[in-house]
C-alpha cells in the first residue's frame, strides 16, 4: 500500500484565498484524521471521521474551516478565506478504526502570505 | 480533557547510549501511540500500546495504565534517532492528545 497519500506538499497562497487539501487514506482503513502542527500550539486535532461521517469537529478553529469525506478513499480540508494565522503544518492519519494504530501523511505545509 | 506531559522536554545523547522517555497522562485511556517525527517532518507510529510492554528491535515501550505512565526505551542510539518522540492518548472518544514532545540530538 502507498500509505495516506496528502496534496499538495506546500502551498503558498494570498490572504484571502480559498486553499483546499487533500488526503487519500489507507484502502480498508475506517477512520481519518486531520491534524494541525504549529510551534506555538504543538500537534492538534481539527477533526476525524469515522466510516465517512464527521464525528468530532470541535477542534475546527472557526466557520472559515470545513472538512468532508464523501467516501472512504478520499477527504478534503478547505480554508476560506485563508489567514497569515493559518500557516501551518497539516496532516492527515487514517486507522484501521478508532483504537488501533494511525498512519500519518506527509503533511501539507501551508504558508499565508 | 485528558492532559498529556512528557519528559524531559530535550534529550542530547552520544551514539551508542541508551535513553528513557516518559510520558504521564492524567485520566485513564484507551489509546495510547509513540510517534517519532523526523527532522523532514514525518510521522512515524512506533507504537500503540495502551497498557502492557512492546518491543521492536531497539525500542521498547511500556504502558502502566493504572499509573498513567508510559515509558519509551532507546538502546545503542544511532544518529537516526534523532527528532521528536512524541506520546499521544486517547479516552472513550477516538480521538488522540499529543503531548509536547522530547526532542532528541543524537551525536556521531
Amino acid at each position: 500500500d502507498a500509505g495516506v497519500i496528502q496534496s499538495p506538499r506546500h502551498e503558498v497562497t494570498e490572504m484571502g484565498q480559498e486553499v483546499t487539501l487533500r488526503c487519500k487514506p489507507i484502502s480498508g482503513h475506517n477512520s481519518l484524521f486531520w491534524y494541525r502542527q504549529t510551534m506555538m500550539r504543538g500537534l492538534e486535532l481539527l477533526i476525524y471521521f469515522n466510516n465517512n461521517v464527521p464525528i468530532d469537529d470541535s477542534g475546527m478553529p472557526e466557520d472559515r474551516f470545513s472538512a468532508k469525506m464523501p467516501n472512504a478513499s478520499f477527504s478534503t480540508l478547505k480554508i476560506q478565506p485563508s489567514e497569515p494565522r493559518d500557516s501551518a503544518v497539516y496532516f492527515c492519519a487514517s486507522s484501521l478504526a478508532e483504537y488501533y494504530g494511525y498512519t500519518f501523511g506527509s503533511g501539507t505545509r501551508l504558508t499565508v502570505v | 480533557g485528558i492532559q498529556v506531559e512528557q519528559s524531559p522536554p530535550d534529550l542530547i545523547l552520544q551514539e551508542g547510549a541508551n535513553s528513557t522517555l516518559r510520558c504521564n497522562f492524567s485520566d485513564s485511556v484507551n489509546n495510547l501511540q509513540w510517534f517519532h517525527q523526523n527532522p523532514w517532518g514525518q510521522l512515524i507510529n512506533l507504537f500503540y500500546i495502551p497498557s502492557g510492554t512492546k518491543q521492536n528491535g531497539r525500542l521498547s515501550a511500556t504502558t502502566v495504565a493504572t499509573e498513567r505512565y508510559s515509558l519509551l526505551y532507546i538502546s545503542s542510539s544511532q544518529t537516526t534517532d534523532s527528532g521528536v518522540y512524541f506520546c499521544a492518548v486517547g479516552g472513550n472518544t477516538g480521538k488522540l492528545i499529543f503531548g509536547q514532545g522530547t526532542t532528541l540530538q543524537v551525536k556521531p
